[in-house]
């Protein structure tokens, strides 16, 4: 069955360090991938999604994600971190143009100010 | 314009109860998905609906859980006989179209179940 692995389950920062959270997935075929956020007490929001073209994705408030296919990974960036960044993060996966979502367990991002 | 819209925010029910979950997703959205949460994971599928019709029911636990959609919005996601390890948050999220073509699923706030 198809997985996706976030292994930093809590990650704490102080302001303006650079941010990677990792994701792999388990599928070999062609694949829809996805960063979700949950800020304290909000919804679950879209940050950005790669379905075809350039592999690097660029999404809402600085983050952005590089696809690489030969590592099966879609890794989150963001450059220089905010208090506000403050969230739990979830990596997704579609396989092919199924509309069912893999949700990762999710990596519990902390900023220290 | 109105997010997508959950009821009740939170429900305590004793085991073995029935509880009925609802969901008002995005007016015109075609699609509409239930995803189950529990603490420390992430959402897990459900089931989906592509307008009345459950496109993919795969996630569902067992026979105890069904879904329906009668008119093609609102969605009453139902367990009868609940148990202990049904309590989790449940989510519900829409869209204009499949997510596997393209279309952004927005999620609602959630109904978080608790079964003593």
């Amino acid at each position: 069955a198809q997985s996706v692995s976030q292994h930093n389950h809590h990650v704490i920062l102080s302001e303006a360090a650079s941010l990677e959270l990792g994701c792999n997935y388990s599928y070999g075929g062609t694949v829809n991938l996805f960063w979700y956020v949950q800020y304290p007490g909000q919804h679950l929001q879209l940050l950005l999604k790669y379905f075809s073209g350039d592999p690097l994705v660029k999404g809402i408030k600085g983050f952005e994600a590089e696809f690489i296919k030969s590592k099966f990974s879609f890794n989150l960036r963001k450059p220089s971190v905010q208090w506000s960044d403050t969230a739990e993060y979830f990596c997704a996966v579609i396989e092919g143009s199924a509309s069912k979502i893999i949700f990762g367990s999710g990596t519990r991002l902390s900023i220290r100010p | 314009g109105a997010g997508v819209s959950q009821t009740p925010s939170n429900k305590v029910t004793e085991k073995g109860k029935y509880v009925e979950l609802r969901c008002d997703p995005i007016s015109g959205h075609t699609a509409l998905y239930w995803y189950r949460q529990s603490l420390g994971q992430g959402p897990e599928f459900l089931i989906y609906f592509q307008g009345t019709g459950a496109a993919d029911d795969s996630g569902l636990p067992n026979d105890r859980f069904f879904a329906v959609r009668p008119e093609g919005s609102v969605s009453t996601l139902k367990i009868q006989r609940t148990e202990r390890g049904d309590s989790a948050v449940y989510l519900c999220a829409s869209s204009s179209g499949l997510a596997g073509v393209g279309e952004t699923q927005y999620f609602g706030p959630g109904t978080r179940l608790l079964v003593l």
